[in-house]
């Protein structure tokens, strides 16, 4: 168990419609990090937090959107899903600000756009 | 060209063997290199982390950086069908990207 929590699990949606993801990092770990997995695509890198502030975007969509609460939870919005959207997204926490920092994963949340 | 390149497999090998598994990249200013291992629908797990050049040992698992070649190793010796996963190299520098580059993952299968 790497102590980072993500709700749902598990998540099937239609087309067009938004899914909130949702990440507890580590006790003590102020970076949060989302990552999507895909089959033909591997892990990708979409955004990363510290102490709730935006720090590095990467192939997030404009579609998608991230927030870091005080609590230091995070959540990942996803809006106006598309068929392609259907991926494992995973959230991943640091202690500091830098990749140089261990991140550990949490377990994914499995989307499924039907 | 991609920043790190991962051979994806996949690789089947009989219980008790060594295992190689190796990635390449371009990006000279890596400096944080790590494996993870990701069993099926499961998140990542951290294997080993290395920090520059050098060897690093744990257990059965040794990971192997050059960057003067610009290629890192992951090596499991005595495999066991428990080692069966997706294992994924990452890299990272510490010049102000804040995530993490990863490999497309090599699928391993430990036959008993």
């Amino acid at each position: 168990d790497s102590g980072v929590t993500q709700t749902p699990k598990h998540l099937i949606t239609a087309t067009g419609q938004r899914v909130t993801l949702r990440c507890s990092p580590r006790s003590g770990d102020l970076s949060v990090y989302w990552y999507q997995q895909s089959l033909d695509q591997g892990l990708q890198f979409l955004i990363h937090y510290y102490n709730g502030e935006e720090r590095a975007k990467g192939n997030i969509l404009e579609r998608f959107s991230a927030q870091q609460f005080p609590d230091l939870h995070s959540e990942l919005n996803l809006s106006s899903l598309e068929l392609g959207d259907s991926a494992l997204y995973f959230c991943a926490s640091s202690a500091g600000r830098s990749s140089g920092n261990t991140i550990y994963f949490g377990e994914g949340s499995w989307l499924t756009v039907v | 060209q991609k920043e790190v390149e991962q051979d994806p497999g996949p690789l089947s090998v009989p219980e008790g063997a060594i295992v190689s598994l190796n990635c390449t990249y371009s990006n000279s200013a890596f400096q944080y290199f790590m494996w993870y291992r990701q069993y099926s629908r499961k998140g990542p797990e951290l294997l080993m982390y290395t920090y520059s050049s050098g060897n690093k040992e744990d257990g059965r698992f040794t990971a192997q950086v050059d960057k003067s070649s610009k290629y890192i190793s992951l090596f499991i010796r005595d495999s066991q069908p428990s080692d069966s996963a997706t294992y994924l190299c990452a890299m990272g520098d510490q010049t102000g990207a804040n995530n993490l580059f990863f490999g497309t993952g090599t699928r391993l299968t430990v036959i008993p």
